[in-house]
Formats: C-alpha cells, structure tokens, sequence
C-alpha cells in the first residue's frame, strides 16, 4: 500500500556539517507534513511543520523542503550538534477517503550520528 | 506543563491475559491516537479518536480495542495479549487531528512471553 518513505535509513555527519534528511511520499492529497526527532527511550518530538501551500518553512537551525511535483520532503540541519543525534521521521497527513477523517502516517526513520 | 501520560512505561504480561494501558493529556485535546513502533517499520496506527465517543481503526487494529469515554482519557485494551503484540506504544494527541502537530507520550514497552 501507500506509504511515507526515507532514502537513507543511517547518516553519519561530523559536527558543524549540515545534515539533509530526505522523504518520499505517495499520496499527492496530503496536505500537511511534520519531521519528528525521536531520542532514545523518549517519544517522538515535533521539530517543524509544512502545508501543502508552501514549498519551504524555516525553523531554528532547521528547513523543511516540499516539493509536491515528485512528492518529496527533506528536512536540513544546519550546523549539527552532537545533541542532534536521533532517529528522524517524516509524517504525512493523510485524508481518509471520504470519511473527513484524517491521519498522520509516518515514515520508517532515519538515524543521525553525529561525531564530535 | 503540557503532556501526554502513559501506565505504565514497561509491562511484561503472560499470553491471554487482559492487560490496559492508559493514556491521559492535559492540553483538552480532541484527536488522540495510539501507534505501535517496531523495528523497520516504524510507528503505525493502531486506533485513532476524533472526540469523545468517536473512535475508527488505524492501519493495525487486529487484537486492540479502545474507548473515549472522556476528552482527556484513550486507554489501549488488549483483551487477550499474544507475543505478537510485543512492541513498543505511544499514545499521541493533538488539536485538531492529523493537519496539527501531534504531543506524544513517552511510551510504552510491552512485552508477552
């Protein structure tokens, strides 16, 4: 079936790169995606938001891109941190039929290490 | 302080024996929801409410009830746990459903021998 979907299940980055953390999606009726940080033993944290109607959002040290033509989201970490190491996931809302119902389907992950 | 809170954080059960987990937000949220994270797959849905008394089945609802008695409250039932339902849960809430930024709890480690 449909799903959220990440290119690089593991990036390893030194500290003061920037990170880029890619997404595809399926299904071009999103209209609202979230990247969540998740550190171990916690649960997923909100990092930045996007609607359909916007191609890019900035945040503290992070971008969020939205390119709805071939379905694909990337979040950018600027200047990343050892504090940034994580596993990553994208999130799409997704309208269920024609119930109005709505639901965030997420993505698999992707790990960030970061080496001091 | 604004949070979602789960019972218990870690649980070991026998097979067949019925087990809740709790769920409880403060922020007077309407939609909550509970996901099943295992490794490779992510977090998937399990079952999902929009409100009060208004609840509708994830993308894994095999083996789990729930109810929404009250706003504040979504407790996960397994009436008879197998191991395949070892995993690790989250309950989440949010606004106003999947179009805003969803608080999650701090999750559950179930397993079933």
């Amino acid at each position: 079936g449909e799903s959220v979907g990440l290119h690089l299940p593991t990036l390893s980055v030194q500290e003061g790169d920037n990170s880029i953390i890619n997404c595809a999606y399926s299904n071009s009726a999103s209209d609202y995606f979230i990247w969540y940080k998740q550190e171990s033993g916690k649960g997923p944290q909100f990092i930045i938001d996007i609607r359909s109607n916007m191609d890019k959002r900035q945040g503290q040290r992070v971008t969020v891109l939205l390119n709805k033509t071939v379905k694909h989201l990337s979040l950018q970490i600027a200047a990343t941190q050892p504090g940034d190491s994580a596993v990553y996931f994208c999130a799409e809302n997704r309208p269920k039929g024609n119930t109005g119902f709505q639901k965030l389907v997420f993505g698999t992950g992707t790990r960030l290490l970061v080496s001091p | 302080e604004a949070q979602v809170t789960q019972n218990p954080r870690y649980l070991i059960t026998v097979t067949g024996k019925k087990l809740t987990v709790t769920c409880s937000q403060n922020m007077n949220h309407e939609y909550m929801s509970w996901y099943r994270q295992d490794p490779g797959l992510g977090l998937r849905q399990i079952y999902y409410s929009m409100n009060v008394e208004v609840t509708d089945k994830g993308d894994v609802p095999e083996g789990y009830k729930v109810s929404r008695k009250e706003k504040r409250n979504f407790p996960l039932i397994l009436e008879s746990p197998s191991p395949n339902q070892t995993s690790l849960y989250f309950c989440a809430s949010s606004l106003k459903g999947g179009n805003t930024e969803a608080f999650f709890g701090q999750g559950t480690r179930l397993t079933v021998v």
